[in-house]
């Protein structure tokens, strides 16, 4: 039984480029979240998806982000014109679909904007 | 709103030592849950309980240890005999009830823990 799996596992960029995350769920799991985490913070709630259907985003996500599930299986999240304020861990978690089934988490991508 | 408070930043103690982590929660939900996560240095988040708010028994598994009291608002980690390998940071975390939507999970600052040999 595989895990969460999260690809890059590290990202440095330039001020203003684009990024791209991906996250590969559990194979049965049908809800998928995306966290950020800052250096010696807790891990923050940015968005979650049932199957394909995004159904939550926090404020956290300004316009320049944005999520995406096609079909229900992995989650990309894209930032636009990234700012050095986007550096942060970016952590993908699943889990199952009824009452408080556990998140399960990845390894994460470090995103460092120069 | 909810809020998990771990007063605790960082803990520094002797391996074979006991320790305690503490976390203090605030809900307004009557059906919530709340969750320990183990972050070792490799930056992965590691799930190690879930308790719902029903359900008040403490739990032991091995050197760990949770107790869970609804009226202090408390869900504390206890690790007994701590060793090396148990240096991480520890968060404790609140969730909703699913069936309302709300699934995020709310964390603490998170303990950094540190054994010493």
């Amino acid at each position: 039984d595989t895990g969460v799996s999260q690809d890059p596992r590290h990202k440095i960029t330039k001020r203003g480029q684009n990024v791209t995350f991906r996250c590969d769920p559990i194979s049965e799991h049908n809800r998928l979240y995306w966290y950020r985490q800052t250096l010696g913070q807790g891990p923050e709630f940015l968005t979650y998806f049932q199957n394909e259907a995004q159904l939550e985003k926090s404020r956290l996500l300004s316009d320049r982000f944005s999520a995406e599930r096609p079909k229900g299986s992995f989650s990309t999240l894209e930032i636009q014109r990234t700012e050095q304020g986007d550096s942060a861990m970016y952590l993908c978690a699943s889990s199952l679909a009824r009452v408080s089934d556990t998140q399960y988490f990845g390894p994460g991508t470090r995103l460092t904007v120069l | 709103a909810q809020k998990v408070t771990q007063a605790q930043t960082e803990i520094s103690v002797v391996e074979k030592e006991d320790v305690t982590l503490d976390c203090v929660y605030e809900t307004r939900d009557t059906t919530y849950y709340l969750f320990w996560y183990k972050q070792p240095p490799s930056g992965e988040l590691v799930f190690l309980i879930r308790r719902n708010s029903f359900d008040e028994q403490n739990e032991i598994s091995g050197r760990y240890s949770w107790n869970f009291q609804k009226s202090t608002s408390s869900f504390n980690f206890t690790i007994t005999a701590s060793q090396v390998v148990d240096s991480a940071v520890y968060f404790c975390a609140l969730s909703g009830d699913a069936i309302q939507g709300a699934q995020k999970l709310v964390f603490g600052q998170g303990t950094r823990l540190t054994i010493n040999p």
